[in-house]
């Protein structure tokens, strides 16, 4: 099974920070890599998919990039109702997985 | 507007079966990857189990292998996971997802349902 290793697990920022959160693969995932937005008691919103692709309707602030098995999610210009659980998947193989998660609080 | 609309969650002893539902609305259901996802209490995501957009065959996570088994009718545009042989851990919070694209392999699920509880407990 592919491991999505995810750091940090928890972070806290301010207001128009700039946060960077990171997915490390245990093997070659190509850029099937797909970032998740997960507020308390809510569904999982997809915000990057195929590492760097924007979804719809998500605002521009969240950017996604790759380097071989490394992926980063980043936020530039923290919002209020960005504090929330990211969470990175793989969609390369089945299973697919999950990385651990990053709680993004409030500073 | 594309939904996902979850049921059949509900307490059930260690040992006992269940069947959860989600029913999709708004998209040709045929055409699409589904999986079902989990999260148990103050846990991260667990990718349960899924058809594949190619339809070639449906898959489980290693932790439900040989115990659950998803099954779809698309004349009813409705998934099924039939959960049997439950345990404890297997308390979560289960939820249907669709994929963004038709056919291909697997990626990422666009629309999420709201969720069904399942507990396990005696």
């Amino acid at each position: 099974d592919i491991q999505m290793t995810q750091s940090p697990s928890s972070l806290s920022a301010s207001v128009g920070d700039r946060v960077t959160i990171t997915c490390r693969a245990s093997q070659s995932i190509s850029s099937n890599l797909n970032w998740y937005q997960q507020k308390p008691g809510k569904a999982p919103k997809v915000l990057i998919y195929f590492a760097s692709s924007l979804q719809s309707g998500v605002p521009s602030r969240f950017s996604g990039s790759e380097s071989g098995t490394d992926f980063t999610l980043t936020i530039s210009g923290l919002q209020p109702e960005d504090f929330a659980t990211y969470y990175c998947q793989q969609t390369y193989a089945s299973p697919l997985t999950f990385g651990g998660g990053t709680q993004v609080e409030i500073k | 507007e594309v939904l996902l609309l979850e049921s059949g969650g509900g307490l059930v002893q260690p040992g006992g079966s269940l069947r959860v539902s989600c029913a999709g609305s708004g998209f040709s259901f045929t055409n699409y990857g589904m999986s079902w996802v989990r999260q148990a209490p103050g846990k991260g995501l667990e990718w349960v189990s899924g058809f594949s957009g190619s339809g070639a065959g449906t898959y489980y996570g290693d932790s439900v292998k040989g115990r659950f088994t998803i099954s779809r009718d698309n004349s009813k545009n409705t998934l099924y996971l039939q959960m049997n042989s439950l345990r404890v851990e297997d308390t979560a919070v289960y939820y249907c997802a669709k994929e963004k694209f038709t056919g291909g392999a697997w990626d990422a699920f666009d629309v999420w349902g709201q969720g069904t509880m399942v507990t396990v407990s005696s």
